[in-house]
C-alpha cells in the first residue's frame, strides 16, 4: 500500500541554520504530496503542496520539489527561525481510489536562538 | 474564519467508561477523517467517510470503536468500553472530496484535537 517515510527527529538546529528534512514515499500511479506542520498544542496545518512531478510547493520560505524518478518531496528552508520549532509531516493522497491522505511519522524540529 | 471544532478538548475518564468525542466540520466540506496521534504510533487513520458514508474504517478497533456522521454537520468517534491503551490525541479533520472524476485539493483542515486520558 502507499507509505511515506520521513527522517527520524529530532531535529536541532540554530538561527538562521539551514533545513532539510528528508521524505521519500511509495505509491501506485502519481498521487499528489504534501508537508503540514504541527505546532505545540494544536492540529495540523497545510504548509505546501505539489500535485505533479516537478512541482514545487513553496510557503513561508519553506520549499520542496516533487521529484518523481527519485520518489522524493524534501522539505527545506534557507534559514530557519525560533518560530519554526514544530512537528512536520510528509503526507500523500493517491489520486486512485478513496483519496485519503497518508501521514509520515512526523519530523520535530527545534531551533535555538 | 471558517475551522473544525472538536469537543471536548481534554477529557479524563476511567478505564471502561465509553467516551464519546463530537466533531464539527466546516460548512461545505465533504469529506471527514478521523486520526488518532500517540507518541510511540504518531499519526493513524481510524476512520473516513465522504458524503456522510463511510469509505475507510479499516484503522479502527471494531470492537470498541464506531464512527458515525447523523449529519453534514456532526461527526462522532465513540469509544465504549475505553481502555488506557486508547490514551491519545484524537482529531478530526475535513475537507472537500470532488469525487475520481473531478478531482480535489488534497488539503485537510484539522480541528485542535480532543485529549483523552484512560485511567
Amino acid at each position: 500500500g502507499d507509505s511515506v517515510t520521513q527522517m527520524e527527529g529530532p531535529v536541532t538546529l540554530s538561527e538562521e541554520a539551514f533545513l532539510t528534512i528528508n521524505c521519500t514515499y511509495t505509491a501506485t500511479g502519481y498521487p499528489s504530496l504534501f508537508w503540514y506542520v504541527q505546532y505545540p498544542g494544536e492540529g495540523l496545518q497545510l504548509l505546501l503542496k505539489a500535485t505533479k512531478a516537478d512541482d514545487k510547493g513553496s510557503n513561508k520560505g519553506f520549499e520542496a520539489t516533487y521529484r518523481k524518478e527519485t520518489t522524493s518531496f524534501h522539505l527545506e528552508k534557507g534559514s530557519v527561525q525560533v518560530s519554526d520549532s514544530a512537528v512536520y509531516f510528509c503526507a500523500l493522497r493517491s489520486n486512485t481510489g478513496f483519496q485519503k491522505l497518508v501521514f509520515g511519522t512526523g519530523t520535530r524540529l527545534l531551533v535555538s536562538p | 474564519d471558517a475551522r473544525v471544532t472538536q469537543t471536548p478538548r481534554d477529557k479524563v475518564t476511567e478505564m471502561g467508561q465509553e467516551v464519546t468525542m463530537r466533531c464539527q466540520p466546516i460548512l461545505g466540506h465533504n469529506t471527514v477523517f478521523w486520526y488518532r496521534q500517540t507518541m510511540m504510533q504518531g499519526l493513524e487513520l481510524l476512520a473516513y467517510f465522504r458524503n456522510r458514508a463511510p469509505l475507510d474504517d479499516s484503522g479502527m478497533p471494531k470492537d470498541r470503536f464506531s464512527a458515525e456522521m447523523p449529519d453534514a454537520t456532526l461527526a462522532t468517534l465513540k469509544i465504549q468500553p475505553s481502555e488506557p491503551r486508547d490514551s491519545a490525541v484524537y482529531f478530526c479533520a475535513s475537507g472537500l472530496g470532488k469525487g475520481l472524476a473531478g478531482g480535489n485539493t488534497g488539503e485537510l483542515f484539522f480541528g485542535e484535537g480532543s485529549r483523552l486520558t484512560v485511567l
